[in-house]
């Protein structure tokens, strides 16, 4: 059955130290990846997707993720953060020979230490 | 300018009383879905529209009803709210197979 693993509950980092959260998918097809973020009390912003093509994909607030698919991951990395990247992150991951339907990972929140 | 938008923002309701939450949006996407999330967790699919065929997920309680009268609205019933329905209720759309946006959402509360 597919599923997608974000092995980190909570990360702590300094402002200005870089970043790294990791996913894991297990998936039959070709997957389609999403990293979405989510502020308290808010709906989930997408930071950047993978479809096809070029492995490393940019996305917004400087945000970037590699598709590794012999690792099976698609982990998300930033350079620096900001205070402003505190927030729930989610992995998700849906395949061209599905339905519409994605599924989530479970989360990592990130804490941002001043 | 907001594409995805849900009302109310919050929404208090007593045991048992019905409660509607709506949705529409303005990128004219084909697919709309709703979401339960409760706190700490991942967003859970109720069920969600391809144009007008409804999509049921099979571990959706019956209590959890929908409607899509046109492309832009969507409706979330809950015919007698109980207290483990209080959550964050998130609405999204998309493209057939692309990018899903999503809503701000509605946080329900559970008298």
């Amino acid at each position: 059955a597919q599923s997608v693993t974000q092995p980190d509950i909570h990360i702590t980092v300094s402002e200005g130290a870089s970043l790294e959260l990791r996913c894991n998918y297990s998936y039959g097809a070709t997957p389609y990846l999403f990293w979405y973020v989510q502020s308290p009390g808010q709906g989930l912003q997408l930071l950047l997707k993978y479809f096809s093509g070029d492995t490393l994909v940019q996305g917004i607030k400087g945000f970037e993720a590699e598709f590794k698919r012999s690792q099976s991951s698609f982990n998300l990395r930033k350079p620096s953060v900001h205070w402003s990247d505190a927030a729930e992150y989610f992995c998700a991951v849906g395949a061209e020979n599905r339905d519409d339907k994605i599924i989530f990972g479970k989360g990592t929140r990130l804490h941002i230490l001043p | 300018d907001a594409m995805v938008i849900q009302n109310p923002r919050y929404q208090v309701t007593q045991f048992g009383k019905p409660v509607t939450l709506s949705c529409s949006q303005t990128l004219n996407h084909n697919v709309m879905y709703w979401y339960q999330q409760k706190s700490s967790q991942a967003p859970k699919l109720l069920f969600h529209y391809y144009d007008k065929d409804f999509n049921n997920e099979a571990d959706t309680p019956d209590n959890f009803q929908s409607r899509r009268p046109n492309t832009s609205f969507c409706f979330l019933d809950i015919r007698s709210p109980g207290l483990g329905d209080a959550a964050m209720y998130l609405c999204a759309t998309s493209r057939p197979k692309d990018i899903q946006y999503f809503g701000a959402g509605t946080r329900l509360s559970v008298l």
